[in-house]
């Protein structure tokens, strides 16, 4: 079966620093990894996703994140936080096999302090 | 580009009332889900359909029942409320392929006093 684990349901940084969100999964098939952002009283929307080729991933909003399969990672990164990228991040894990039901992971609330 | 509209946005109801979510989407998808969204708890799945006429349970089905009569739309029903179904509730469709992600709507919030 598949899971995905974000470390830290809180996560909070100062206007300009580094954001880190992490996650990591567990899937028995190569897996297509996603990063979705819901901003406050809207529904979740992509912000980028890993299916194949580049393990470097570019999103929108100046987010990124790096495929490690060694490390069964898909951690989201941002050189400056904004205080416009304060919301809930999730991560999720496309459905392997006969499964029609991508896992997602809890959640992390991303907090930006000016 | 409307993509998942749902309808209502907020509705309060009382202990033992009974009322029904929609889910529309224009994007001709195959894939579409009801979940619900508690603090601390995520997104919980509660039905799911892989095509029309089809429904599936999923994590938390209890106190619910869904239909799909027609593709574009997804129907999310309470028979009897209770306090326990307080909560956001978000639809969401995929198309088939599993790299493509899901599109979600804006969420129908429902306070049962």
């Amino acid at each position: 079966a598949q899971s995905v684990t974000q470390l830290g349901s809180h996560v909070s940084v100062s206007e300009g620093a580094l954001v880190l969100l992490r996650c990591n999964y567990s899937s028995s098939v190569p897996p297509y990894l996603f990063w979705y952002v819901q901003y406050p009283n809207q529904g979740l929307q992509l912000l980028l996703k890993y299916t194949t080729g580049a393990t470097l991933v570019k999103g929108i909003n100046g987010f990124e994140a790096e495929f490690k399969k060694s490390e069964t990672s898909f951690h989201l990164t941002k050189p400056s936080a904004h205080m416009s990228d304060a919301a809930e991040y999730f991560c999720a894990v496309s459905p392997d096999g006969g499964s029609y039901i991508p896992t997602f992971g809890r959640g992390t609330s991303l907090i930006v302090h000016p | 580009n409307a993509g998942v509209t749902q309808t209502p946005k907020f509705r309060v109801l009382k202990t033992g009332q009974s009322m029904t979510l929609l889910c529309a989407q224009d994007m001709n998808h195959e894939y579409m889900y009801w979940y619900r969204q508690d603090p601390g708890m995520g997104l919980r799945l509660i039905h799911y359909s892989v095509g029309e006429g089809t429904t599936a349970k999923g994590e938390v089905p209890d106190g619910y029942n869904v239909s799909r009569l027609k593709k574009q739309n997804f129907l999310l029903g309470l028979e009897s409320a209770a306090p326990s179904q307080t909560s956001v509730y978000f639809c969401a469709a995929r198309a088939i392929p599993a790299t493509g992600e899901l599109f979600f709507g804006e969420g129908s919030r429902l306070t049962v006093l």
